[in-house]
């Protein structure tokens, strides 16, 4: 069964303060690495998707890199607006071409100012 | 472009009663899907649709009928609502890139 798990569930930082989030995955063919934003009450805005180790994409203070294993969020000097819940999501080979996502819990994350 | 839209926004209901949650996406896209989301459970597939006249069954698809008449729609449906069935509903849609692009989500609550 796929699984994916993200940690922590919920993090605070100060403005400035640079952290990681992190998506561990186990699945049985992974396509792609997809990671979302969700601010309350709002549905899920994409950020980014990985394909392969090494990969590594970046969107203002945000990088997303990926392992065989997991995918890190890296927020570099956050400010209070990227305050919002992170989810992290996996697509497997073998949905096939309905490419199905198996999404985290994902990591509350506050930005104090 | 309008995107992903959902209607209503907030649902009561009581137990037993039905009703039907529209999806709406004007992007062309071929497949849609609808999600719960539960505090602490992430996001759940529940049916989808890899084109018009086409559905199946996701993660967790009992209580909840689906239909694909028209490309551009995606309509969920309960026809016994239960409080088990308590949740934020989300349609997505899927364009070529891979991506799937979320409408706001319906808050539904049974009693």
């Amino acid at each position: 069964e796929d699984q994916v798990t993200q940690s922590p569930e919920a993090l605070r930082l100060q403005e400035g303060e640079s952290s990681s989030l992190n998506c561990s995955y186990t699945v049985s063919g992974l396509r792609g690495l997809f990671w979302y934003r969700q601010d309350p009450g709002k549905g899920p805005e994409f950020l980014f998707t990985l394909y392969s180790a090494g990969e590594e994409k970046e969107k203002e203070r945000l990088k997303a890199t990926l392992t065989k294993k997991e995918s890190f969020l890296h927020i570099t000097a956050p400010k209070p607006e990227d305050s919002a819940t992170y989810l992290c999501a996996v697509q497997v080979i073998s949905s096939g071409s309905a490419r199905q996502l198996t999404f985290g819990s994902g990591t509350q994350l506050t930005v104090l100012p | 472009n309008a995107g992903v839209t959902q209607t209503p926004k907030f649902r009561v209901l009581k137990t037993g009663q039905s009703m039907t949650l529209l999806c709406a996406q004007d992007m062309n896209h071929e497949y849609m899907y609808w999600y719960r989301q539960d505090p602490g459970m992430g996001l759940r597939l529940i049916h989808y649709s890899v084109g018009e006249g086409t559905t199946a069954k996701g993660e967790v698809p009992d209580g909840y009928n689906v239909s694909r008449l028209k490309k551009q729609n995606f309509l969920l449906g309960l026809e016994s609502a239960a409080p088990s069935q308590t949740s934020v509903y989300f349609c997505a849609s899927r364009g070529a890139s891979n991506e799937q692009f979320f409408g706001p989500g319906t808050r539904l609550t049974v009693l």
